[in-house]
């Protein structure tokens, strides 16, 4: 079947301009995760959402940042007034939540350029 | 403050080397440790993974050695292959709070030579 899609996969953008990025996670996967990678560095933990329980925004740097995911599954990764330290990529992954240890499906990322 | 410390953050190593990647965690809430693999331009997505019931656990020339006391657990892969070359991560989480949250390591980046 079909994995985890986003888009777009490139992104460049003008400092101080909003951007709006899209998760399509696996059909029936409950769970969905926002991470950031920026270059050379590990994956850093943005938000995640489980079914219809209150997500868990830990990870989101500043207010500029937040997501929402409608019906239980497309997400929207927003980006209000970016900045260059913006610049990364931004991947969504997705996961079953059966009781036991649940593999996170990732997409491809969008690659984010804030100029 | 990291959660998961990784090492080295690349790595080269010859057709045919073992290449060996090492985690550190602190949190002994930890109790699912899996590594994936990212190749560039892709996601990351999922290599092996063990939890610390067992100290080693083997699929094909990939082997997760796990240090309960020693709060460590490394990636052995066996025979490396220019085909390997790629970024690993480890990472770490915690079944009993949210077992969906996995803490990354920073990554290494493998350059497997032919």
């Amino acid at each position: 079947g079909a994995g985890v899609s986003q888009s777009p996969s490139n992104k460049v953008t003008e400092k101080g301009k909003d951007v709006e990025l899209r998760c399509d996670p696996i059909s029936g996967h409950t769970a969905l995760y926002w991470y950031r990678q920026s270059l050379g560095q590990g994956l850093e933990f943005l938000i995640y959402f489980q079914g219809n329980s209150a997500p868990d925004k830990s990870g989101l740097p500043s207010d500029r940042f937040s997501a929402e995911r409608t019906g239980g599954s497309v997400s929207t990764l927003t980006i209000q007034r970016t900045q260059q330290e913006d610049s990364a990529v931004y991947l969504c992954a997705s996961s079953l939540q059966t009781g036991k240890y649940n593999e996170q499906f990732f997409g491809p990322g969008t690659r984010l350029t804030v100029l | 403050q990291q959660q998961v410390k990784q090492s080295p953050q690349s790595l080269i190593v010859q057709k045919g080397g073992i290449s060996i990647i090492n985690c550190a965690y602190e949190n002994t809430a930890f109790d699912y440790f899996p590594w994936y693999q990212q190749f560039p331009g892709k996601g990351p997505a999922l290599l092996i993974a063990i939890r610390p019931d067992v100290s080693e656990k083997k699929e094909g020339r990939f082997t997760i050695s796990f240090n309960k006391s020693a709060k460590q657990f490394s990636l052995h892969i066996m025979d490396s292959q220019p085909g390997d070359s790629a970024t690993y991560f480890c990472a770490a989480s915690m079944r009993r709070t949210n077992f969906n949250k996995f803490y990354f390591g920073s990554g290494t980046k493998l350059n497997v030579k032919p």
